[in-house]
Parts: structure tokens; sequence; C-alpha cells
């Protein structure tokens, strides 16, 4: 099976433009989730999509929010670009969601100027 | 806010030795799991052991669980350059939809 992949890999943008990332899951995998990673904040939660429902939040600005396709495949989006977005974003994927095994994508490095 | 803490932050060891890296959370949980993180890039699974369980072994891998302590351990036996990374456990919260919470991480480097 192919494995999680999210594009782009690398972006940069300006403060205040928006930007939208996407990740497409493990063929069969219905959970996705989102994680932003700096090295200040470690790995910090965003959301989780499970059956293009957004099951889980976390303590993220409304500036973030995401979606889910009917084919598992997710986006998320940042608008109103802040410094303190420049960020590795993760994107993972699991069948059933929650606690069981994530498989995560590369990541895209998104830096704001 | 992160539920769990690594300890120690880094660590630097020789070929061949044991790397032993520690985790303590806040919160009940259903189940730990430990991850790894090989420079900037996405993490990979290592081992998930739950609430009920105390040991659990994976080729190389370790790991032990003292819910009345709420810390785990992760021990990594004869290790290899391969292994330098960080590892990070991730906790899923009790109750409701689990979501899981990472931790600061361990920076492992492995001497050759």
């Amino acid at each position: 099976k192919a494995g999680v992949t999210q594009t782009p890999r690398y972006l940069i943008k300006t403060r205040g433009q928006q930007v939208t990332l996407s990740c497409s899951p493990i063929s069969g995998h219905r959970s996705v989730s989102w994680y932003q990673q700096t090295p200040g904040q470690g790995l910090q939660f965003l959301f989780e999509y499970f059956s293009e429902t957004q099951r889980n939040k976390g303590n993220f600005p409304g500036r973030f929010s995401g979606r889910q396709f009917s084919n598992s495949r997710s986006e998320m989006n940042v608008s109103t670009l802040e410094l303190g977005d420049s960020a590795l974003y993760l994107c993972a994927s699991s069948f059933l969601g929650g606690p069981y095994e994530q498989y995560f994508g590369p990541g895209t490095r998104l830096t704001v100027t | 806010s992160q539920q769990g803490e690594e300890d120690p932050q880094a660590l630097s060891i020789q070929e061949g030795e044991n790397a032993t890296m520690n985790c303590s959370y806040k919160t009940s949980i259903n189940n730990l799991q430990w991850y790894r993180q090989n420079s900037g890039r996405g993490l990979v699974h290592l081992i998930l052991i739950r609430s009920n369980e105390r040991e659990k072994h994976s080729g190389r891998l370790r790991v032990t669980l003292d819910t009345s302590k709420k810390s785990s351990s992760l021990l990594i036996t004869a290790s290899r350059a391969a292994d330098t990374a960080s590892y990070f456990c991730a906790t899923d919260n009790s109750g409701g939809y689990q979501k899981v919470t990472f931790g600061t991480g361990t920076k492992l480097q492995v001497i050759p």
C-alpha cells in the first residue's frame, strides 16, 4: 500500500495570506489527523476527521480549519497567516482513529515571512 | 499543552549500549504509544501499550508502563547508529473520543 502523502512538501507564504495543505491517507483509512510541530511547542494536535466529520479538535484559533472528502483525503486551511504559524504540519491516517496506530506523512514545511 | 514529558531531553550513547528514555503524563490514559522521528520527517509508530499492560517487547524495544506513577519507559537494547532520532510518547485520554497528545520528545544520538 502507498503511504500517506502530503502536498506540497515545502511552502513559503507571506504574513496575512492563506494556505491550503493536502493529505492523502493510506487506502482504506477513514481517520485523518493533523498536527503542528514547532521547536518551541513540539507536536500539537490540530484536529481529527473521520468519515468526513470533525471528531476532535485541539486548542488552535479559528484561523485553522480543515475538511475531509468522501475519499478520505483531507485538507487543512490556515487563513491570515502569522509568523508563528511557521511549522512542520504533519498528517496522520489510521483505520479507526483515536488511540490506534497512526501512519504519518512526511509533512509540509510552512515558512511564513 | 503537552500531556507527556520525556526525560532526558537529549541522550548521547555509544553504539552497542542500551538507551533508556522516560515519559511522564498527567491524566488517566487508555493507551500509550511510542514514536520515532528522524531529522524533521514524519513519525514512525514503534509500539503501543494498553493501560492494563505493564510491559511489552518488540525486537530490541522494551516498553514498560506504570499507571500508578503515570509513567512509561522505552528501552532500546544494543543501539545502532540508525537509532539516532527523536523519540516521542503519545497518550490518549480516557473517555469519549480519544485525542492523541504527544510528549516533548527525547533526542537520541548513537555514536558509531
